[in-house]
């Protein structure tokens, strides 16, 4: 089954202690993508990557980090959690040639104490 | 910051009635896609728009885009209870890229 997966689900964390979210899709799309989701704002995107080795801030890439050393797997790393980092994260992946829909994970709710 | 808002923020009918939610974006786009989310869930694609289009239909979906005017609208005739979830407009800034920006979304309720 095509998708995109993340993990973990939930995570309930201290202010410092650096984490990773990790992110695998397995349609062999170039493009990947994190999401912050935050009520009323919608989501605001921290980082993406057109392919392997090559990746992009977003909106939002204050306090985050991003490496894309293989083309299925886009970890977020936050090397020292702080509590405005709560929120919903999703990662998004997509075929990169041309306009194409993007497929989202389940999504990750990270809180930080 | 984000590129697009939706309007209304919130949208309550009864089943089988339509829904309509609109969208206004500030810059440029190569095209513009519309998503739904269930609950604290993933976003679902729906349905894809390019700049150069001005009415797409899909199924019970209805989307029409006026790039004069920066708008879309998004119309969900007959609605359903399921049809109960948030709605997103995201706008394609680029057709070599797929970076996209998200509205804050609709909140539609579908009452049985």
């Amino acid at each position: 089954e095509a998708q995109v997966t993340q993990n973990p689900r939930y995570l309930i964390t201290v202010t410092g202690k650096k984490l990773t979210v990790t992110c695998s899709q397995n349609m062999n799309h170039e493009y990947m993508s994190w999401y912050r989701q935050d009520p009323g704002l919608g989501l605001r995107q921290i980082y993406y990557s057109m392919n392997v080795e090559v990746t992009d801030k977003g909106d939002v890439p204050e306090g985050y980090k991003v490496s894309r050393k293989e083309k299925r797997n886009f970890p977020l790393i936050l090397e020292s959690p702080s509590p405005n980092q709560t929120s919903l994260y999703f990662c998004a992946s997509s075929p990169l040639a041309g306009v194409r829909e993007q497929y989202f994970g389940p999504g990750t709710r990270l809180t930080v104490t | 910051s984000q590129q697009g808002e939706e309007d209304p923020q919130a949208l309550s009918i009864q089943e089988g009635e339509n829904a309509t939610m609109n969208c206004s974006y500030k810059t440029s786009i190569n095209n513009l896609q519309w998503y739904r989310q269930n609950s604290g869930r993933g976003l679902v694609h729906l349905i894809l728009i390019r700049s150069n289009e001005r009415e797409k239909h899909s199924g019970r979906l209805r989307v029409t885009l006026d790039t004069s005017k920066k708008s879309s609208s998004l119309l969900i005739t007959a609605s359903r209870a399921a049809d109960t979830a948030s709605y997103f407009c995201a706008m394609g800034r680029d057709y070599n890229n797929n970076d996209m920006r998200f509205g804050a979304g609709t909140r539609l309720t579908v009452k049985p």
